[in-house]
């Protein structure tokens, strides 16, 4: 089946720091990408979906400067938390889609971001 | 707007049956997806519906009727392990999967 790995799975870091998360499809090519975010408790809030080779499209009040996206090839795509605060502590979530069915997205296995 | 609604959580036996309902509003649809979540884990997928009619996996089935913009997935034989929050997502005319909350769902001995 088609396997989507992530990592780091959980980090900690700094307030004002930058982290970045790798999103990696491993048997099959993603031709787009999506990251989600989740709080406790919550579903899940899509951040952005991302094509190979193109500029990540962002959901309403997700400040593109402040995440991100970068999608180079169809096995890879990276968030980067820039300028991290504590409020942007969350498990954050990516998942591709592009394999066997179109309509399927298969998901990562999250990590969990922590800033202190 | 576009709406998914599903109750919060569900309580049920072990060994019992459980139905957790999803009712949605979207702009085109395009199909609805089941994922359980375990908590601190991703989702992992277990159904899609896009025509009317039961779809039976085991010991899950997903149930979606288009007209009413509703869709139910059932648990059979409850197992301790099916303690978890399931997902109902439906996809828009656009392709993008429209979440729900998630019904969080309790086993009991």
């Amino acid at each position: 089946g088609a396997v989507v790995s992530q990592h780091p799975s959980w980090v900690i870091c700094k307030s004002g720091t930058s982290v970045k998360i790798e999103c990696r499809s491993l048997d099959f090519q993603a031709t787009t990408m999506f990251w989600y975010r989740q709080f406790p408790k919550q579903s899940l809030m899509l951040m952005a979906t991302s094509n190979e080779g193109s500029k990540a499209t962002y959901e309403q009040g997700v400040e593109k400067d402040k995440f991100l996206i970068n999608h180079a090839s169809l096995t890879l795509s990276t968030l980067t938390v820039t300028s991290a605060h504590p409020e942007d502590s969350s498990f954050y979530i990516c998942s591709a889609s592009g394999g066997r069915d179109y309509n399927e997205q298969f998901f990562g296995p999250g990590t969990r971001l922590t800033v202190l | 707007g576009q709406n998914i609604d599903q109750p919060t959580e569900m309580t049920a036996t072990e060994g019992a049956i459980v139905q957790i309902n999803c009712t949605y509003q979207t702009s085109g649809f395009n199909g609805l997806f089941w994922y359980q979540q375990h908590a601190g884990e991703a989702p992992t997928f277990l159904s899609y519906n896009v025509l009317d009619g039961l779809e039976e996996k085991g010991r899950f089935s997903s149930f979606l009727s288009r007209s009413k913009g509703y869709s139910y997935l059932l648990l059979k034989e409850l197992q301790m392990k099916d303690s978890a929050s399931y997902l109902c997502a439906a996809l828009d005319s656009n392709y993008q999967l429209i979440w729900g909350a998630g019904t969080k769902l309790i086993i009991k001995p």
